[in-house]
């Protein structure tokens, strides 16, 4: 079974520039979440989506970070425009939809983004 | 934000000591998972343990969780240079699906 596919997987951006991220989730998952990594730090929660609906974008910056999954399927993350904050490794990952309590979260290898 | 607190931050072992990792949280939790980061590399899902358990093994793997202390400990015994890596604890908050993660413990694992 393919995993969770990421492009690219480094980009390196000046600050003020735009950059987007792509994202291919595992074949039927249907929620799949954006991640965001500062180096040193553990990941936190951009936004997730189920199916092509947003289900949490609570801590995603609205006035520069975008992200759509049009037809439920792969997703792509944009910044614009992007600050040196914005450094970071971007995950996404995917699970499947179920009634139980427990979905497990897949993981792809992440972007490293730099903004100088 | 972030919800758990891991301690230590970093830790370095011999190969075949054991190694104990510790994960603080702050609120009512579903359940609670262990992921380990390789260098470069995304997270991979270690062993979930749910908020009415209080201990689980995975081959050289034991969780316990204690929810009244709000805390829970990831060990790995009889560790191997392969092990080393960052650890992350992660909360699935009662009510969410998404995952909350700590800040890691980086743990080095010399041959």
């Amino acid at each position: 079974e393919a995993g969770v596919a990421q492009s690219p997987r480094y980009k390196i951006i000046e600050k003020r520039q735009s950059v987007a991220f792509w994202c291919n989730p595992i074949s039927g998952h249907a929620t799949l979440y954006w991640y965001q990594q500062i180096l040193g730090q553990g990941p936190k929660l951009l936004i997730q989506f189920q199916n092509n609906g947003v289900v949490d974008d609570s801590q995603l910056p609205k006035d520069r970070f975008s992200a759509e999954r049009l037809k439920g399927v792969d997703s792509t993350l944009k910044i614009q425009p992007a600050k040196l904050e914005d450094s970071a490794v971007y995950l996404c990952a995917s699970s499947s939809a179920g009634t139980g309590s427990y979905n497990e979260q897949f993981f792809g290898p992440g972007t490293r983004l730099t903004v100088l | 934000s972030q919800q758990g607190e891991e301690d230590p931050q970093a830790l370095s072992i011999q190969e075949g000591e054991n190694a104990t990792m510790n994960c603080s949280y702050k609120t009512s939790i579903n359940n609670l998972q262990w992921y380990r980061q390789n260098s470069g590399r995304g997270l991979v899902h270690l062993i979930l343990i749910r908020s009415n358990e209080r201990e689980k093994h995975s081959g050289r793997l034991r969780v316990t969780l204690d929810t009244s202390k709000k805390s829970s400990s990831l060990l790995i015994t009889a560790s191997r240079a392969a092990d080393t890596a960052s650890y992350f604890c992660a909360t699935r908050d009662t009510g969410r699906r998404a995952l909350t993660f700590g800040s890691g413990t980086r743990l080095q694992v010399q041959p």
